[in-house]
């Protein structure tokens, strides 16, 4: 089915390890972006990217990093991880006209002991 | 600049009322709006979205929102509410020029009493 692919589901990291966070879509999106969502701050955004080879910061870009090389792909890389990271995850993706919606992956969930 | 505000972080409602989400807007043009819903463990799904052709937009579930211009909102509601309601909802905006990148309200968690 077309959608946006989100591994892993889950992640136990300890503090100062480094992952990435893998985000797939199928549907030739221009843009993807990722999210963290944590109770009572709603959605924010970490990093976006408008088409292959282009991404830029969102509200909250410290201690992680993309690169999107192809339009397909766009992973998410923490540094070295730290318990504030703990957090759910959200990769989204869309046309980049402004008139459609976004297509959401179903999340990982990652918590920094 | 654009900005979403949703009044209320949480409503309570019985099964069979009526649900009404608020959902308030500022942009410099001409926005395109959106309702997002979330069940628990589960990503956004969109539930409908404003994109000039009509004032009053149908959903899915039986959920519609109107635009008004005039107060900056856009609303969404539902006649009877059903317990499988229960979920957050997010509005977003997305306007029609600059980066498109849409800006999401913090969200309203409908909960459904039986």
């Amino acid at each position: 089915n077309a959608g946006v692919t989100q591994t892993p589901k889950f992640q136990v990291l300890k503090t100062g390890q480094s992952m990435t966070l893998q985000c797939a879509q199928d549907m030739n999106h221009e843009y993807m972006s990722w999210y963290r969502q944590d109770p009572g701050m709603g959605l924010r955004l970490i990093h976006y990217s408008v088409g292959a080879g282009i991404t830029d910061q969102g509200e909250v870009p410290n201690g992680y990093n993309v690169s999107r090389s192809t339009t397909e792909d766009f992973p998410l890389r923490l540094l070295s991880a730290a318990p504030s990271q703990t957090s759910v995850y959200f990769c989204a993706s869309s046309y980049s006209a402004a008139s459609y919606g976004y297509t959401f992956g179903s999340g990982t969930r990652l918590t920094v002991v | 600049a654009q900005s979403v505000t949703q009044l209320g972080s949480h409503v309570s409602v019985s099964e069979g009322a009526l649900v009404l989400l608020r959902c308030n807007y500022s942009s410099s043009v001409p926005p395109y709006l959106f309702w997002y819903v979330q069940y628990p463990n589960q990503g956004l799904q969109l539930l409908l979205k404003y994109t000039s052709a009509a004032t009053l937009v149908k959903g899915i579930n039986g959920f519609e929102a109107e635009f008004k211009k005039s107060e900056t909102s856009f609303h969404l509601t539902k006649p009877s509410a059903h317990m499988s309601d229960a979920a957050e909802y997010f509005c977003a905006v997305r306007l029609s020029g600059g980066s498109y990148i849409p800006t999401f309200g913090r969200g309203t968690s409908l909960i459904v009493h039986p």
